[in-house]
């Protein structure tokens, strides 16, 4: 199976801030990656798809890059609604796979 | 409005039984592959379980492999997922999520159920 492996697991930082989340793959999977966001309690919400593609009704100021092995996920101006866990996952292989997932608290 | 509402779950005894079932409506369940996905207590998402709209591809992690069983009824909408020799790391909350794609190989989840909670513990 292919690794997904996010960095940092959690994340401190202010309103206002740039946040950037990474994701590393085991193997070259191309742009083949998604993010999710996922607050308490509730079930995980798609950001992104192909690495940089936005999901209908994300906000801009979620951005995706990357390709083969490395991925980043920012945020340009970090908001209140925005604190909450994000997983990447990767579906290069039928066998999904996703990254641990990375906490953004408040400072 | 996509909606999928999971049911079926609860407590059962290791080496026990289950059947989830995700009742879909807003769109046409039977164009798009459907997924399940879960969530230990506290832990990340792991991915458990793909069919195709037609049910011609079939996958599953391998840690269940063997002892789950994904299916689907188009003409009712819906979704299962039969769970047989329960352990307690099957424990967690499991999502019926909807697929991108409707056929071959599972790509990534534009919509997701509330999620239904399975304990398995003596």
């Amino acid at each position: 199976d292919i690794q997904m492996t996010q960095s940092p697991s959690t994340l401190s930082a202010s309103v206002g801030d740039r946040v950037t989340i990474t994701c590393r793959a085991s193997q070259s999977i191309s742009s083949w990656l998604a993010w999710y966001q996922q607050k308490p309690g509730k079930a995980p919400k798609l950001l992104i798809y192909k690495a940089s593609s936005l999901e209908s009704g994300v906000p801009s100021r979620f951005s995706g890059s990357g390709s083969g092995t490395e991925f980043t996920l920012t945020i340009s101006s970090l908001q209140p609604d925005d604190f909450a866990t994000y997983y990447c996952q990767q579906y290069n292989s039928y066998s999904l796979t996703f990254g641990g997932g990375t906490k953004v608290e408040i400072k | 409005e996509v909606q999928l509402v999971e049911s079926g779950g609860g407590l059962v005894k290791p080496g026990g039984s289950l059947r989830l079932s995700c009742a879909a409506s807003g769109f046409t369940f039977s164009s798009y592959s459907m997924n399940w996905v879960r969530q230990a207590p506290g832990k990340g998402l792991e991915w458990v379980s793909s069919i195709s709209s037609t049910s011609g591809y079939i996958y599953y992690a391998d840690s269940v492999k063997g002892r789950f069983t994904i299916s689907r009824d188009n003409a009712k909408s819906s979704l299962y997922l039969q769970m047989n020799s329960l352990r307690a790391e099957d424990t967690a909350v499991y999502y019926c999520a909807r697929d991108v794609t409707g056929g071959g190989s599972p790509w990534y989840f534009d919509s997701w159920g509330q999620g239904a909670l399975v304990t398995v513990s003596s």
